[in-house]
């Protein structure tokens, strides 16, 4: 079975930093793009940055609230996504998904594999 | 930014009900449309890819429709099972990709 299991939430001041990890297992890692998505407290859904597999070049994209301060990495030969979290935000407060990124047509793209989440509390 | 509104944001049904939701986006986004279903302290599932292609192991009871900027998310016969937040997703615009706000669907 294909899944994704988070980990690395926690309680940190403002200003503070934290690093996510996500450990994928049954299906192939090395080939996935990877996005993380953020379920933010009464605000639904918001898309926090992707990764290319690293046979497409690895590029990273970010949604404009968090670029410059979040950086997504990957370690293939574990099977693992990462997300560091710097300069943390009040507003960075949600639950952290890590998701597969599950490409259709000429550029839809849809996030089709899901972990529970872990919790990130940015609180002074 | 491609923004998503969704309407109603709640609704009550009853077992047995046909339900739908609205998704509407505020430029052509074509069919680059996607819904999930997401459950309190559960994993989020992918429900509709494409505007109306179903996710594999998803219940046949579930459709999707529409294209350009209006969309619909139906379920035909809403079981207890289906009491959730339901969110549509563009990836027209890919990688910056947006959610709607979100449907509450309750059980009467």
């Amino acid at each position: 079975e294909a899944q994704v299991v988070e980990s690395g939430g926690n309680l940190v001041k403002p200003g503070g930093s934290l690093r996510l990890s996500c450990v994928a297992s049954g299906f192939t890692f090395t080939n996935a793009w990877m996005s993380w998505v953020r379920q933010v407290p009464g605000k639904g859904l918001e898309w926090v940055g992707r990764i290319k597999s690293n046979p497409d070049g690895g590029t990273r994209d970010y949604a404009a609230p968090v670029r410059g301060r979040f950086a997504i990495s990957r370690d293939d030969s574990k099977n693992t996504l990462y997300l560091q979290m710097n300069s943390l935000k009040m507003g960075d407060t949600a639950v952290y998904h890590c998701t597969r990124v599950f490409g259709y047509g000429d550029y839809g793209d849809a996030f089709d594999i899901w972990g529970q989440g872990t919790v990130v509390t940015v609180s002074s | 930014d491609i923004q998503m509104t969704q309407s109603p944001s709640s609704l009550s049904a009853s077992v047995g009900d046909r339900v739908t939701i609205t998704c509407r986006a505020s430029q052509n986004i074509k069919t680059y449309l996607n819904w999930y279903q997401l459950k309190p302290g559960k994993a989020p599932n992918l429900l509709i890819y494409a505007a109306s292609s179903l996710q594999s192991g998803v219940p046949s009871r579930f459709s999707g429709s529409g294209s350009g900027t209006d969309f619909t998310l139906t379920i035909t016969s809403l079981q207890p099972e289906d009491s959730a937040t339901y969110y549509c997703q563009q990836s027209y615009s890919t990688p910056l990709f947006t959610f709607g706000p979100g449907t509450t669907v309750r059980i009467k």
